[in-house]
């Protein structure tokens, strides 16, 4: 299994407010900032978060980062179709000397 | 336009090798940091390795360690991935993805396509 834990899934309907969480431990979420990663089906992945909570230029401020000690969050507000993908989060881990992913969560616009 | 073109994939029997390139266009190739990453069928990302710009800092996930070499070539704009020993698990798409900065990992900010290795019999 994922050394950083995310639900396998989320779902909301259009206009929603979802939120997918990424628990980790001191040695990663801890101790360095987080990122997400977003991918559409059948696509590379994309950057969408990175350093816990800044959107790189293009990505919608409905997205949004935030982490807490050795957890984070990844918030989505006015859910649109086209957010219906895998979503990832991913953080330095000290102990392994490598990067570290969450198992992804897919989300489900209904 | 930042470009990330993987290739080098295929079918390999179980115990076989196989290199993998990544040729990059459109950045100051030598002054970034690399990575590849890959994910299984159905299966979520795994970071594999990572190299410095200058080639002078170089991490292995563990379930690849002694048997992948990364390098790269920065008078080519090209990355490598040389794969050895591969077994069955080793089936994935490989991406390879630009660090942000050039001397500690960062994040990715672009990725490539992939390139697709099957490892069977």
């Amino acid at each position: 299994q994922s050394v950083l834990t995310q639900p396998p899934s989320a779902s909301g309907t259009p206009g929603q407010r979802v939120t997918v969480s990424c628990s980790g431990s001191s040695s990663n979420i801890g101790s360095n900032t987080v990122n997400w990663y977003q991918q559409l089906p059948g696509t590379a992945p994309k950057l969408l978060i990175y350093s816990n909570n800044q959107r790189p230029s293009g990505v919608p401020d409905r997205f949004s980062g935030s982490k807490s000690g050795a957890s984070a969050s990844l918030a989505i507000s006015g859910l649109q179709s086209e957010d219906e993908a895998d979503y990832y989060c991913a953080a330095w881990d000290d102990s392994l000397n490598g990067w570290v992913f969450g198992g992804g969560t897919k989300l489900t616009v209904l | 336009e930042v470009q990330l073109v993987e290739s080098g994939g295929g079918l390999v029997q179980p115990g076989g090798s196989l290199r993998l390139s990544c040729a990059a266009s459109g950045f100051t190739f030598s002054s970034y940091s690399m990575n590849w990453v890959r994910q299984a069928p159905g299966k979520g990302l795994e970071w594999v390795s990572y190299i410095s710009s200058s080639s002078t800092t170089i991490y292995y996930a563990d379930s690849v360690k002694g048997r992948f070499t990364i390098s790269r070539d920065n008078a080519k704009n090209s990355l490598y991935l040389q794969m050895n020993s591969l077994r069955d698990e080793d089936t994935a798409v490989y991406y390879c993805a630009r660090d942000r900065y050039s001397n500690y990992p960062t994040y990715f900010d672009y990725w490539g396509q992939g390139t697709l290795v099957t490892v069977s019999s």
